[in-house]
């Protein structure tokens, strides 16, 4: 358990509206990644940090942008939402050195 | 690239049965694997993992793994499934960076 939290939890939004989520670990974790989760997908990776500052994209970062200030948080912003990034958003960390991902609750984000 | 094979999305067991879900990955590097396990409305956690050394893995919850090189699968089994059991179950493989390529995931419903 990395103390990973995550807020909003849940949020509702309309199509074109800028949206910010956060996550904040209390563990010191280097790593820092965003993952979107959908049925029939399984968990797909955003964008990911390595460091304070150093962000890389994943797989499906189209529409979305990170940043990465401090070692505690990560966010991840839509800066114009779409309906198709309706979806459940987990944070994980991992410490370096090591491979274990440790998983926030998730944020269930609804775009209308 | 990195890809992880999950078949059925929904499994279906009795309760008392045995439990196996099958997983067969691609890598180009030597894989460090995993199974996480989801229940409803939580974060994934981690079940049990594989890095180097012993092929046959023991996780939480009386899960068990076994790496086979030669066939590059990561079977998840337990002999005698349980109601709480019930949860979505993720395998998934390391490629670079720390990242981890995961799976669609597996339903399980337990039948009593």
């Amino acid at each position: 358990d990395a103390g990973i939290t995550q807020s909003p939890r849940h949020k509702v939004t309309e199509t074109g509206t800028p949206v910010t989520l956060r996550c904040h670990q209390t563990e010191n974790h280097r790593y820092m990644y965003w993952y979107r989760q959908d049925p029939g997908h399984g968990l797909r990776l955003i964008h990911y940090s390595y460091g304070v500052k150093d962000t890389d994209k994943g797989e499906v970062s189209d529409g979305y942008s990170v940043s990465r200030s401090k070692t505690e948080d990560f966010l991840l912003t839509l800066e114009s939402a779409t309906s198709s990034q309706t979806s459940v958003y987990f944070c994980a960390t991992c410490l370096a050195g090591q491979e274990t991902q440790y998983f926030g609750p998730g944020t269930r984000l609804l775009v209308l | 690239a990195q890809s992880v094979t999950q078949l059925g999305s929904h499994v279906s067991v009795s309760e008392g049965a045995l439990v196996l879900l099958r997983c067969n990955y691609s890598s180009s590097v030597p894989p460090y694997l995993f199974w996480y396990v989801q229940y409803p409305n939580q974060g994934l956690q981690l079940l049990l993992k594989y890095t180097t050394g012993a092929t046959l893995v023991k996780g939480i919850n009386g899960f068990e793994a076994e790496f086979k090189k030669s066939e590059t699968s990561f079977h998840l089994t337990k002999p005698s499934a349980h109601m709480s059991d019930a949860a979505e179950y993720f395998c998934a493989v390391s490629y670079g960076n720390n990242r981890l390529a995961f799976g669609k995931g597996n339903q399980v419903v337990v039948i009593p």
